[in-house]
């Protein structure tokens, strides 16, 4: 998984409560990226960051916010989280060619 | 919005057969690449084709592209058990290249029976 880890690897949750996925990278990479899979949708950008404190949002940003302090860290929180984010959570980087992706092992979030 | 559409969502063959899948995609791109799933793991990226590119080829995959019908398709040919996944396409947004994420398709679930 190309040095890529995320936790929690499963998480279930309720309504309004606020949510952060991490992802650590070992790689010294600049980009990192969150997605979210979801059934017939496939994986949609939520957020992606090009630098420590660099970040912009990606298609589905909408009730989520990222940070990135450090190179190996990027962030993900769902600052009230409701049941429509429930589904797969994947962080990426990018490898030495800057378009392929590398992808972590995904977070399942359950939100009741 | 979905830049990449898959066909067909669902495919299922015997094992020695090749599978082919497509993709359409709608805005012009830098490049266009294949990921694979299986169930329950991140993807695994198998192969990037240039725009500039016609074909191209990795072991058992070969994967063409169509700028002029914003088409791609890949190829595995004499399949095995283990090729049973999930297949993705996906494409950057020209201006920014991949850097600022990509945008994958729904997928072609693909089933290799023994």
């Amino acid at each position: 998984d190309a040095g890529i880890t995320q936790s929690p690897r499963h998480k279930v949750t309720e309504t309004g409560t606020p949510v952060t996925l991490r992802c650590h990278q070992t790689e010294n990479h600049r980009y990192m990226y969150w997605y979210r899979q979801d059934p017939g949708h496939g994986l949609r950008l939520i957020h992606y960051s090009y630098g420590v404190k660099d970040t912009d949002k990606g298609e589905v940003s909408d009730g989520y916010s990222v940070s990135r302090s450090k190179t190996e860290d990027f962030l993900l929180t769902l600052e009230s989280a409701t049941s429509s984010q429930t589904s797969v959570y994947f962080c990426a980087i990018t490898g030495l060619i800057t378009d392929t992706q590398y992808f972590g092992p995904g977070t399942r979030l359950t939100v009741l | 919005s979905q830049q990449g559409e898959e066909d067909p969502q669902a495919l299922s063959i015997q094992e020695g057969e090749n599978a082919t899948m497509n993709c359409s995609y709608k805005t012009s791109i830098n490049n266009l690449q294949w990921y694979r799933q299986n169930s329950g793991r991140g993807l695994v990226h198998l192969i990037l084709i240039r725009s500039n590119e016609r074909e191209k080829h990795s072991g058992r995959l070969r994967v063409t592209l169509d700028t002029s019908k914003k088409s791609s398709s890949l190829l595995i040919t004499a399949s095995r058990a283990a090729d049973t996944a999930s297949y993705f396409c996906a494409t950057d947004a020209r201006s920014g290249g991949g850097a600022d994420g990509l945008t994958f398709g729904k997928g072609t679930h693909l089933i290799i029976q023994p």
